[in-house]
């Protein structure tokens, strides 16, 4: 099992640009989930899906959109890039689909994304 | 919303020496805890976690937490760290029924051999 893998692992962006962040997992899970991460500040939600066909906001969704393609994949685009978007941003998935259960979330290696 | 607070942001230790790392949230009602460790160039990973039952878990590596509900705390422990252990080390609460796990800022731990 691959668990959790996203690409690219690294991007820069010029202000303006878009792009699309990759994830996917093979794990079965049905929850994922959209981070970023900048120093001092922890990993801060952007959006979520608890399944296929769903998705919602997290704390900080503006400037970004996402869509669960599958059960297996959920990406995260970026429309027109910003500076602040500067960050390094995890996918995660779980197999839950509610806040129930024992289970825990599984993160990807990360994307650094740079925006000039 | 929940928020959660990790006292110490950055901390330094000799080999050896025993670690706490504080957490505190903010939600008064049932949560689930976790404990997440992000070593250097690695991606994050679960350290260990409480749901219910015996407030003192055992995790990975020979870490442990302590869930104190009347603190709203759900501190890291070891007894002697080692070298190895350098890394962030990230305290996760989640809402139980709630799909969203809330970090705290992060504690960095950096382990002198």
């Amino acid at each position: 099992n691959a668990g959790v893998t996203q690409t690219p692992k690294f991007q820069v962006l010029k202000t303006g640009q878009s792009m699309t962040l990759q994830c996917a997992q093979d794990m079965n899970h049905n929850s994922m989930y959209w981070y970023r991460q900048d120093p001092g500040m922890g990993l801060r939600l952007i959006y979520y899906s608890a399944s296929e066909g769903t998705t919602d906001k997290g704390e900080v969704p503006n400037g970004y959109n996402v869509s669960r393609l599958n059960k297996r994949e959920f990406s995260l685009r970026l429309e027109s890039a910003a500076p602040s978007q500067t960050s390094v941003y995890f996918c995660a998935s779980r197999r839950g689909t509610s806040g129930s259960g024992t289970y825990e979330q599984y993160f990807g290696p990360g994307t650094r994304l740079t925006v000039t | 919303a929940q928020s959660v607070s990790q006292h110490n942001h950055h901390v330094i230790l000799s080999e050896a020496a025993s670690l706490e790392l504080g957490c505190n949230y903010s939600y008064g009602g049932t949560v689930n805890l976790f404990w997440y460790v992000q070593y250097p160039g690695q991606h994050l990973q679960l350290l260990l976690k409480y749901f219910s039952g015996d407030p003192l878990v055992k995790g990975i590596k020979g870490f442990e937490a302590e869930f104190i509900k009347s603190k709203f705390s759900f501190n890291l422990r070891k007894p002697s760290v080692q070298w190895s252990d350098t890394a962030e080390y990230f305290c996760a609460p989640k809402i139980y029924n709630f799909n969203k796990f809330y970090f705290g800022s992060g504690t960095k731990l950096n382990v002198k051999p």
